[in-house]
Order: C-alpha cells, then sequence, then structure tokens
C-alpha cells in the first residue's frame, strides 16, 4: 500500500520556467514532510522540509507548499536550471512512528537548455 | 565532516547466497536507516537502529536483518537471497530523533 504517491513519472521544463512536482500522501498522521533530490549512482540529496504546522516553506530558488486538507504537497522550482535534471522524491513521516520515512516512486526532472 | 559510507558499492551474488552490506553513519550520528530501492517501488523503509537496537521495522520478510554497533555502524543480512531481491540499497543516518536523514551513495545488489 503506497502511502505516499508521486503520480508524475517524469516531467520536461524548459529552462528558467518553473517546475511544479506533485505528492499525494494518504495517511493523515503525517506531519513532516520532505523533498530529496537524487542524482544516478548517488544518494538522496536532503532538499527541503515542511512540517504540518505551516502550509509553506522556502529555500531559495525552492518552495514546498503543503495542503492538508487535500493531503497534498508540491515543490516549485524558480527558475528552472538545467543542473535541477534529477530525480526527485517526496517523503513523509509522522511524529508517531518518529524516523520512519514513506518515500513516493519519484518523478524525473529534465529540465531543457 | 565525511558523509554516510556504504560499502561495498556493487555486488553480484546468486540465488540462495547470503549477503552482508555495510554502513558507516556521519560521526555523532546515532540512527541508521535502511531502505530498498526497486525500479517502479521508490524507497521502501527496511529498518532503523538507534543506540544499537531495531526502533522501527518495515514490512519485509525475516530474511532481511540487521545489526548496529556500538560505534553506530550498522550491518544489513540478507540471507538466500532471491532474484527480486537485485535493488539500490540505500543507508540514511541522523543525529538522535531529528528529522531527516543524510543518505550514503548506497550498495547495488544484483542477484543472478
Amino acid at each position: 500500500d503506497q502511502q505516499v504517491k508521486q503520480n508524475s513519472p517524469s516531467l520536461s521544463v524548459q529552462e528558467g520556467r518553473i517546475s511544479i512536482l506533485n505528492c499525494d500522501y494518504t495517511n493523515s498522521m503525517f506531519d513532516y514532510f520532505l523533498w530529496y533530490k537524487k542524482y544516478p549512482a548517488e544518494g538522496p540529496t536532503f532538499l527541503i522540509s515542511i512540517s504540518s504546522i505551516k502550509d509553506k516553506n522556502e529555500d531559495g530558488r525552492f518552495t514546498v507548499f503543503l495542503n492538508k486538507s487535500a493531503k497534498h504537497l508540491s515543490l516549485h522550482i524558480v527558475p528552472s536550471q538545467p543542473g535541477d535534471s534529477a530525480v526527485y522524491f517526496c517523503a513523509a513521516s509522522s511524529s508517531v512512528t518518529g524516523n520512519q520515512f514513506y518515500f513516493g516512486t519519484g518523478t524525473s526532472l529534465t529540465v531543457i537548455p | 565532516k565525511a558523509g554516510v559510507t556504504q560499502t561495498p558499492r556493487y555486488l553480484i551474488k546468486t540465488r540462495g547466497q547470503q549477503v552482508t552490506l555495510s554502513c558507516s553513519p556521519i560521526s555523532g550520528h546515532r540512527s541508521v536507516s535502511w531502505y530498498q530501492q526497486t525500479p517502479g517501488q521508490g524507497l521502501q523503509f527496511l529498518f532503523e537502529y538507534f543506540s544499537e537496537t531495531q526502533r522501527n521495522k518495515g514490512n519485509f520478510p525475516g530474511r532481511f536483518s540487521g545489526r548496529q554497533f556500538s560505534n553506530s555502524r550498522s550491518e544489513m543480512n540478507v540471507s538466500t537471497l532471491e532474484l527480486g531481491d537485485s535493488a539500490l540499497y540505500l543507508c540514511a543516518s541522523s543525529p538522535d530523533n531529528n528529522y531527516g536523514y543524510t543518505f550514503g551513495s548506497g550498495t547495488r545488489l544484483t542477484v543472478v
């Protein structure tokens, strides 16, 4: 049972435009969410996080939005750069279960120069 | 500060064999978690160790086991390997009970 879903396996965006990656979850106990970026042959790298007490968190070109009622979060990258091309995973956890994260299946982003 | 180190990077084993993977966490990190990544499945949680004790466990068969040593280094063992165990195995460490991990580069296991 996939509790975190990324329904778009891939996304292509022109350089300079906005990339929007989406993630849905089913468990209402999730209260902490993260986005990871992964290049081939490397482990995932932490990108940005958000806790359920917020609905937005911004870090440079990266902004994560959380809609708790819809159980949906999104990652916005503005402006997109070719170096952003990677697989992006969203992950969720519950303070009840602590350090056990549920990951989506990933979205492969390609930024076209 | 050294990152999370996983060894070996690549491994080829035969069905029925067993394998041990190693993970050295970031210095000072006491929590070590293991994940299996397969195409189309994302990262699936295997287990988490903290202070040499298994604290959380995912839905994997008993063939998958792990342990953590007093220096926080962790090993993962898979016995009676099956073809479906072919995957990238990722280890992540974090300090105490803080959220968020730092991942290693993984061990690519191929079972033939």
